[in-house]
């Protein structure tokens, strides 16, 4: 069964600390590996995106790295703030299709 | 415009009420999904139309009828629910479900309770 685990659950941090997040899954056929942000109550945003071939990406503070030999990812945030305060869900997508199989996520708190 | 709106934002109802959700997007996409999910869960997929067509039924029970009126609205027909049912319901949209790598836009969201 396709699965994508992340840890940690939880984490708080304070403001203008780094984090890293981790995603481990075992989606097959691969096809790309998502990251979303999610405020509570609201639609997930997308923040990177990664085929295949791609080792890294960044969106601003936002930095995925994709190992597709080892099926994990890891994303990066640099200098937390207040507003990054939210839940942040890995999402692989299965080769062929555009279905996709969601994690947990990690619920972030950024705290003064 | 890369924004996919849901209406309403909030909605209750009993179980003996029929209402219906909308989404609505206007990026060209021609692949449209409805997602539940439950508090502190991820979202489950329950629908996919391509080119307004039904692709894809997650085995949702009747009570939950979509419908695609044309490329760019979506909508969600609930009859007959349960308090279970009850939940945030995510519209996306993306340029096609073929080959994998299309982005997903996810709407706000209805957060839907049912008495």
């Amino acid at each position: 069964k396709n699965q994508v685990e992340q840890s940690p659950q939880s984490l708080i941090i304070l403001e203008g600390k780094n984090c890293t997040l981790q995603c481990n899954y075992t989606v097959s056929p691969f096809s790309n590996l998502r990251w979303y942000k999610q405020d509570t109550g609201r639609g997930p945003v997308s923040l990177t995106i990664m085929t295949f071939s791609e080792n890294t990406k960044s969106n601003g503070r936002y930095t995925a790295t994709l190992d597709a030999d080892t099926k994990q990812s890891s994303l990066h945030i640099t200098a937390s703030q207040l507003s990054d305060s939210a839940s942040y869900i890995c999402v692989v997508s299965e080769g062929g299709g555009n279905k996709l199989t969601f994690g947990t996520g990690t619920q972030l708190k950024v705290e003064l | 415009d890369t924004e996919v709106t849901q209406t309403p934002k909030h909605l209750v109802m009993g179980m003996t009420n029929k209402k219906s959700l909308k989404c609505e997007q206007h990026m060209g996409h021609r692949a449209m999904y409805w997602y539940k999910q439950k508090a502190k869960k991820p979202p489950e997929l329950m629908f996919v139309y391509s080119y307004e067509k039904l692709s894809i039924n997650e085995s949702v029970p009747s009570r939950f009828s979509p419908e695609c009126p044309n490329s760019s609205l979506l909508n969600l027909h609930l009859h007959a629910l349960q308090p279970e049912d009850s939940a945030l319901y995510l519209c996306a949209s993306s340029q096609d479900m073929t080959g994998g790598a299309y982005e997903q836009y996810f709407g706000p969201g209805t957060r839907l309770t049912v008495t």
